[in-house]
């Protein structure tokens, strides 16, 4: 059964670094998302990404965000300038165009900033 | 805009007890409502959905009935087991734009043996 994958599973890295976190979505799929979960909080919606481009963003993802999807199958977060409350899990979705708009998540990549 | 509220917890059962977490929702038009759990240290698993009022989703024993009229979508299981401990969220899809999904704050459920 075909699955939504994310690398790496954990990640640490200072205050001030630069992250990527990547996602493979499900090959067919063309609507993608990233979710941050700060710990023991609820699941919040960053951004989603259609047609090479972001088609909407929560607050959240300010400046220090990007999203691209560089090549047919990978589809990255970056933090430019990580800070010490970026630490929380962030979980890839992606879904088909027509259907049930059914989203598929990924098993999510844990950040630690120190 | 569209949200979800959840019944706080920690919810703590002893093992074979009835389960009832609270779900209600705001929503312009009639979402899709989803009940993820989230077991210690993992990722979120799809545990039942519904798409349409009086549609009942079922999975592992857990079921939640989507309710037009009181815009609720409330989880239940007969008898909990101490492998059911976890967070549960509740979740719509929203019914514009991209089609996001808006999680409720999660009950963590705790089963005693």
């Amino acid at each position: 059964e075909p699955e939504v994958t994310q690398t790496p599973s954990h990640q640490v890295t200072q205050m001030g670094q630069e992250v990527i976190l990547r996602c493979v979505p499900i090959s067919n799929h063309l609507y993608f998302y990233w979710y941050r979960q700060i710990l023991g909080q609820k699941v919040e919606f960053l951004v989603s990404f259609y047609n090479n481009e972001i088609s909407e963003k929560s607050e959240i993802f300010d400046d220090q965000f990007s999203v691209e999807r560089p090549d047919g199958s990978n589809f990255t977060l970056k933090i430019r300038s990580t800070k010490l409350e970026d630490s929380a899990m962030y979980f890839c979705a992606s879904r088909t165009s027509g259907g049930a708009y059914e989203q598929f998540f990924g098993p999510g990549t844990r950040l630690t900033v120190l | 805009g569209n949200s979800v509220t959840q019944m706080e917890g920690p919810v703590t059962l002893s093992e074979e007890a009835f389960l009832t977490i609270n779900c209600t929702y705001t929503a312009t038009g009639y979402p899709s409502l989803f009940w993820y759990v989230q077991y210690p240290g993992e990722g979120l698993q799809l545990l039942l959905k519904a798409t349409k009022a009086d549609d009942k989703g079922s999975n592992k024993g857990f079921e939640a009935t989507y309710r037009k009229e009181t815009t609720s979508f409330h989880l239940e299981k007969g008898s909990v087991q101490v492998s059911d401990s976890a967070v549960y969220f509740c979740a719509l899809r929203d019914t514009s734009g991209t089609y996001k999904y808006i999680f409720g704050t999660g009950t963590r459920l705790k089963v005693l043996a």
